[in-house]
């Protein structure tokens, strides 16, 4: 079955940027997605179709995509975007599916 | 104000049946594709399935995970998604998200409800 592969921990300093990535086959011809989650909260968008930042997300929360493999990029990350966050992506069949998540820490 | 409230979770024994509902208010239901997600304590996200709109035959799609056993249905009248899920298993448990994918020109998933939490377990 397809995946999307994602480091399961990143640490960062604050005001540090912080990259994510998210590697899979089916990236180059699928728009990727991410989302935020803050522990026992539900998912928040903040990045749609590679690039696009969703109304309400600060600007420091940024997105690429080349070849197999899609970035999330938090420039001047804070104390406040300490999360788990996860791509979103489909597959060539149109099969729809999560990355593994990636645990970002600010400290 | 756009809002998804997931209920009707709860302790189910493995082998088992449980529907969950999820209403939703703030726009316009009936044209929206309607998804769930699932997340198993401390693992990550994982796409359930999703129902289409009229216009698309109320179209359903599974993970391989949940299909033959899961189905979603939808009662547009009452702006109500359901997740019928049967022969539950251990793994099933997990927190229940549901999400929209409002219109095409619109990023899927751009609102959740806060999830329900379903206990497979003897």
């Amino acid at each position: 079955s397809y995946e999307l592969t994602q480091p399961p921990s990143l640490s960062v300093s604050p005001g540090q940027t912080a990259r994510i990535t998210c590697s899979g086959e089916a990236l180059p011809k699928k728009y990727v997605y991410w989302f935020q989650q803050k522990s026992g909260q539900a998912p928040v968008l903040v990045i749609y179709e590679d690039s696009e930042r969703p109304s309400g997300i600060p600007e420091r929360f940024s997105g690429s995509s080349s070849g197999t493999m899609a970035t999330l990029t938090i420039s001047g990350a804070q104390v406040k975007d300490e999360a788990d966050y996860y791509c979103y992506s489909r597959d060539i069949s149109g099969n729809r599916v999560f990355g593994g998540g990636t645990k970002l820490t600010v400290l | 104000e756009v809002q998804l409230v997931e209920s009707g979770g709860g302790l189910v024994q493995p082998g088992g049946s449980l529907k969950l509902s999820c209403a939703a208010s703030g726009f316009t239901f009936s044209v929206s594709t309607m998804h769930w997600v699932r997340q198993a304590p401390g693992k990550g996200l994982e796409w359930v399935g999703r129902i289409r709109n009229k216009t698309n035959n109320y179209a359903a799609e599974y993970a391989a995970s949940v299909k033959g056993r899961f189905t979603i249905s939808r009662d547009d009248s009452k702006h109500t998604v359901y997740l019928q899920m049967n022969s539950l298993k251990i793994d099933d448990t997990a927190v229940y998200y549901c999400s929209r994918h409002y219109k095409t020109d619109v990023p899927p998933l751009d609102y959740w409800g806060q999830g329900a939490l379903v206990t497979v377990s003897s």
